[in-house]
């Protein structure tokens, strides 16, 4: 099947430093991916839309300028978490979507960050 | 804005026990539905997609159903085992775009 890779797997950083977080497809082409965040106890939450070679497309309430997600190429998509805090700690899952009408989706590994 | 809705968050059986996991929407305008499931701390295994023009998908053990138009899906586990132990989320797809349940907890006593 798809394979989607998530790098790092986990990352701890200090308050105020900014983490990339990579999300690549490595057996398929992706025109777009998605970027979750997921809380402990709850569900992923949609944070953004990542369109190769345009801007991301936000979720409501989800700060832009602290997410910078860029999408450069059909296979790489990459999300930096910018002034990190403490609060910013979460499980973070991409989603990467073949090319194509309504296929699936297929999941990274997730990236564990923690800010302390 | 769809809503997902999986009841209970947690659920204990013991092994050997058939059981389904339900999983509710309130949008029923989807492309199609999704389980997974999530072990703790990692990612996401796909385990059933089922398209909106579909009844049911089978897959091993594991059999989930859709009713478009009551916003309902579920997912079956027959003969459970230890091994099944894990989180079981559902999502509803629309547009591309996933919409998750919160998710099952399920463990199975050996």
């Amino acid at each position: 099947g798809a394979v989607v890779s998530q790098h790092p797997s986990w990352v701890i950083c200090k308050s105020g430093t900014s983490v990339k977080i990579e999300c690549r497809s490595l057996d398929f082409q992706a025109t777009t991916m998605f970027w979750y965040r997921q809380f402990p106890k709850q569900s992923l939450m949609l944070m953004a839309t990542s369109n190769e070679g345009s801007k991301a497309t936000y979720e409501q309430g989800v700060e832009k300028d602290k997410f910078l997600i860029n999408h450069a190429s059909l296979t790489l998509s990459t999300l930096t978490v910018t002034s990190a805090h403490p609060e910013d700690s979460s499980f973070y899952i991409c989603s990467a979507l073949p090319t194509g009408v309504n296929t699936e989706a297929f999941f990274g590994q997730g990236t564990r960050l923690t800010v302390v | 804005k769809q809503e997902v809705t999986q009841i209970p968050a947690a659920l204990s059986v013991p092994e050997g026990e058939n059981l389904v996991l339900n999983c509710s929407f309130t949008d029923s305008a989807i492309y199609n539905l999704q389980w997974f499931r999530q072990d703790p701390g990692k990612g996401l295994t796909s385990l059933l997609l089922i398209q909106s023009s579909q009844r049911e998908q089978t897959s091993g053990r594991l059999n989930a159903s859709l009713d478009k138009s009551s916003g309902r899906s579920t997912l079956y586990i027959a003969a459970s085992q230890p091994g099944d132990s894990a989180t079981y989320l559902c999502a509803a797809g629309a547009n591309s775009k996933l919409t998750f349940g919160k998710g099952i907890t399920l463990s199975v006593r050996p």
